[in-house]
Formats: C-alpha cells, sequence, structure tokens
C-alpha cells in the first residue's frame, strides 16, 4: 500500500525568510504528486501537481515544488514566505491504477510572524 | 457558482448513534468523493461515488456507507458510531469527463463530534 510521510509537523517562520517542506512518499508504480494547501477557516486547494515531465513543477503564489525520484521525495518550496501563507500544507500522491483516490500526509501547519 | 456545500457544518452525536453528512457537488461535477480527517491527520479516502454507485473505496469498515442521487448530490452514513469517528468529513467533487484528479474541489466539511 502507498503512504505518504511528512516529517515537519510544525514550521514556524519569519516573514521573507525561505521555506521548505518535506514530503516523501512509498510506492512501487508511477504516481502523481500534490501539493494542497488548507488557509485558516478555507477549503484545501490545490497548490500545486506533478504528473510527469520536468521534475521543477511551480504552482501558485510563489510555491514550487522538485520531485527527486532516487529519493521518493516530493518537497515544497518558497524563496520568500508572507505572513498570509500560514496555513497547513498537505502532501498527497495518486497512484497509477487510475482509482482518482489521493493519500494524504499528516500535514505540516506553517506559521509565519510578521 | 457555489463550489461545493456540505451540511450541516457541526454536528454533536453519542456513541451508539447513527450520523448523515450531506454533499452538494460543484456545478458540472458528476463525481463525489469522501474523505475523513481526524484532528492533527491528513484526509483518509473513504469512498467514492459515480452514476449512483460506489465506485472505490479505502480502508474502512462497513459501518461507512453511502449513496449518490441522480443530481450527483450524495449522503455518508455512519452507523454505530465510535468516539474515534470524531473528525472532519471531507467531500469532494470532480467531473469524470475532463481532466484527472487534479480538476476536484474540496467543501468545507462536517465537523463531527461523538461523545
Amino acid at each position: 500500500a502507498q503512504s505518504v510521510s511528512q516529517h515537519n509537523h510544525h514550521v514556524i517562520l519569519s516573514e521573507a525568510a525561505s521555506l521548505e517542506l518535506g514530503c516523501n512518499y512509498s510506492y512501487g508504480g508511477t504516481v502523481n504528486l500534490f501539493w494542497y494547501v488548507q488557509y485558516p477557516g478555507q477549503h484545501l486547494q490545490l497548490l500545486l501537481k506533478y504528473f510527469s515531465g520536468d521534475p521543477l513543477v511551480k504552482g501558485i503564489k510563489g510555491f514550487e515544488a522538485e520531485f527527486i525520484k532516487s529519493k521518493f521525495s516530493f518537497n515544497l518550496r518558497k524563496p520568500s514566505v508572507q505572513w498570509s501563507d500560514t496555513a497547513e500544507y498537505f502532501c498527497a500522491l495518486e497512484t497509477n491504477t487510475g482509482r482518482r483516490a489521493l493519500t494524504f500526509g499528516s500535514g505540516t501547519r506553517l506559521q509565519v510572524q510578521p | 457558482d457555489a463550489g461545493v456545500t456540505q451540511s450541516p457544518t457541526h454536528l454533536i452525536k453519542t456513541r451508539g448513534q447513527q450520523v448523515t453528512l450531506r454533499c452538494s457537488p460543484k456545478s458540472g461535477h458528476d463525481t463525489v468523493s469522501w474523505y475523513q480527517q481526524a484532528l492533527g491527520q491528513g484526509p483518509q479516502f473513504i469512498f467514492q461515488y459515480y452514476e449512483e454507485e460506489e465506485r472505490q473505496r479505502g480502508n474502512f469498515p462497513d459501518r461507512f456507507s453511502g449513496h449518490q442521487f441522480p443530481n450527483y448530490s450524495s449522503e455518508l452514513n455512519v452507523n454505530a458510531l465510535l468516539l474515534g469517528d470524531s473528525a472532519l468529513y471531507l467531500c469532494a467533487s470532480s467531473p469524470s469527463k475532463t481532466g484527472g484528479i487534479e480538476t476536484q474541489y474540496f467543501g468545507p466539511g462536517t465537523r463531527l463530534l461523538v461523545l
């Protein structure tokens, strides 16, 4: 069975600091990878996705993520965070079985201090 | 466009009771998935409905059941509630004919507390 691990449970940064959130997955086949964000009081929203091709993908609001197949990783990055980035971030995968169902990590709570 | 809507927003039940949660998908979406998000955890896939049938299911017991109506709205039913069923229940909808799972929209969720 597949699984997703997010090792940073709570991250506190000051504005303008750089961000990197770790995500590792376990699955023997091909996966599609996603980062979702949940702002306080709002719905889960798709931040970015990786299906194939260029392993460096760009999403909304200046976020990007890099897929490293050899490390089974899909880390999220942002060069300079803002107070408005305070949210919970979830890494997720979809296997190539066509199930159209996501397996999520446990999430990372990011707190950006002004 | 109202997006995905869920009702009720909050619910309190006692152990052993039954509960029904409701979801209206985004306009144009015909596929509905349900997820359970326990406190401090990521969402876990419960099941997915398409054409009024359960198309696939996650690792949840039979106490969890669902239904999809001809207008694509959906219900999640949980019987014999346990304390561990306390969670945020998320509904997500997507169109079957266009795009993949990235077209999925999540609702605000129903927070269920079992006492």
